[in-house]
């Protein structure tokens, strides 16, 4: 039972690069998200998504971008890194919503150069 | 909008002794509350939740929450705090009218000395 996967653990970029995080759950559940967690600054909601082909803006969402083509699979892409997104990232998941307990991933921490 | 505030940014217990960390959060409805754990390099992890009713709960690893109303607080105690605790603590809330977003406060530090 994996539960939440996210690859890869580490990444370090250079500005301007782009790449995708990637976020699998083997759970059939509904909601998915992205967060950013940085010091003293908790967890920042980016993007998140309610089912299958439905996405939605975070607190955070410029600079990255989100589809949802399976229950699965919520990859989170940057598309022109920035110093600025230097940060651990989690992916979350719950059957059907925020009033549900969350289930995170490890997280992915990235540093971009 | 909902959001949390941890007042507490760090706290250092000695191990046995009991822990309480404090959440407040700012909703107009009745909230949806959780607390979570972070141990270093892991993801967060589920303690406790309340939704309705008993405004005391249990969750795992011998942690309890008390919900107050009058006080929009939800602060987790522990009786006796063991060396395993010592983690990064999050409150959070969610809301019917919201219910995409969930908020996080910004964390509480734990640590316990010998």
């Amino acid at each position: 039972n994996a539960g939440v996967t996210q690859t890869p653990k580490f990444q370090v970029l250079k500005t301007g690069q782009s790449m995708t995080l990637q976020c699998a759950q083997d759970m059939n559940h509904e909601y998915m998200s992205w967060y950013r967690q940085d010091p003293g600054m908790g967890l920042r909601l980016i993007h998140y998504s309610v089912g299958a082909g439905i996405t939605d803006q975070g607190e955070v969402p410029n600079g990255y971008n989100v589809s949802r083509s399976t229950t699965e699979d919520f990859p989170l892409r940057l598309l022109s890194a920035a110093p600025s997104q230097t940060s651990v990232y989690f992916c979350a998941s719950s059957y059907s919503g925020t009033l549900e307990p969350l289930h995170f991933g490890n997280g992915t921490r990235l540093t971009v150069t | 909008a909902q959001s949390v505030t941890q007042p507490d940014i760090h706290i250092t217990v000695s191990e046995g002794a009991s822990l309480e960390l404090r959440c407040n959060y700012s909703y107009g409805a009745t909230p949806y509350l959780f607390w979570y754990v972070q141990s270093p390099g892991q993801g967060l992890q589920l303690l406790l939740k309340y939704f309705s009713g008993d405004t005391l709960v249990q969750g795992i690893k011998g942690f309890e929450a008390e919900f107050k109303r009058s006080q929009s607080s939800f602060n987790l105690r522990k009786p006796s705090v063991h060396w395993s605790d010592a983690a990064e603590y999050f409150c959070a809330v969610g809301a019917r009218a919201n219910a995409g977003k969930s908020t996080f406060g910004d964390g509480t530090t734990l640590t316990v000395k010998p």
